[in-house]
């Protein structure tokens, strides 16, 4: 059974691009996270979409959205980059939407750099 | 604010010494307890949860959790560290009554020591 594949791995944009970055989850899962990790502020939730629909959202501003499509595939794009925005995105499946004993199982990231 | 803490940003060991890896959450309701490893330039791996039901969970790779409600910790240990284990570590956990998302610690960076 395949993992939770993450395109591209790595990335260099320049300030002011924007950047879309695609995850394609567990077959069968239908839940999608996205994460932004980063050394100073470890791991951050950005947003969880469920049956194409998002069901939360991090603190992160509008710049950063979403989209799930019907086969569950995901992906966030980020607009007008900043140096801030550089960090490991990580992307991970569940069958079911959050719950208490969801487990979720994470792809091996997108490293993004914006110079 | 329901929190979670990684004592220790680094924790050094010898290869063959225990390894001891400290988690607290804030929160007067037990939550779900995860940890999970991730290696250089990977994604995170599941390592092992509590749920509910025996609070000495074990999981891959000879680690295991103790959760003690009363002192509102989830501490991973492992008996004899392997160089293999050298990575970084991350408590998380789903707290009851929200968005069941989990929170995640700030991570522990293991080093082996030969």
């Amino acid at each position: 059974k395949a993992g939770v594949t993450q395109t591209p791995r790595y990335l260099i944009k320049t300030r002011g691009q924007q950047v879309t970055l695609s995850c394609s989850p567990i077959s069968g899962h239908r839940s999608v996270s996205w994460y932004q990790q980063t050394p100073g502020q470890g791991l951050q939730f950005l947003f969880e979409y469920f049956s194409e629909t998002q069901r939360n959202k991090g603190n992160f501003p509008g710049r950063f959205s979403g989209r799930q499509f019907s086969n569950s595939r995901s992906e966030m794009n980020v607009s007008t980059l900043e140096l801030g925005d550089s960090a490991l995105y990580l992307c991970a499946s569940s069958l079911a939407q959050a719950g208490m004993n969801t487990e979720a199982f994470f792809g091996q990231g997108t490293r993004l750099t914006v110079v | 604010a329901q929190s979670v803490t990684q004592l220790g940003s680094h924790v050094s060991v010898s290869e063959g010494a225990l390894v001891l890896l400290r988690c607290n959450y804030s929160s007067s309701v037990p939550p779900y307890l995860f940890w999970y490893v991730q290696y250089p330039n990977q994604g995170l791996q599941l390592l092992l949860k509590y749920t509910t039901g025996a609070t000495l969970v074990k999981g891959i790779n000879g680690f295991e959790a103790e959760f003690k409600k009363s002192e509102t910790s989830f501490h991973l240990t492992k008996p004899s560290a392997h160089m293999s284990d050298a990575a970084e570590y991350f408590c998380a956990v789903i707290f009851s009554g929200g968005s069941y998302i989990p929170t995640f610690g700030r991570g522990t960076s293991l080093i082996v020591h030969p």
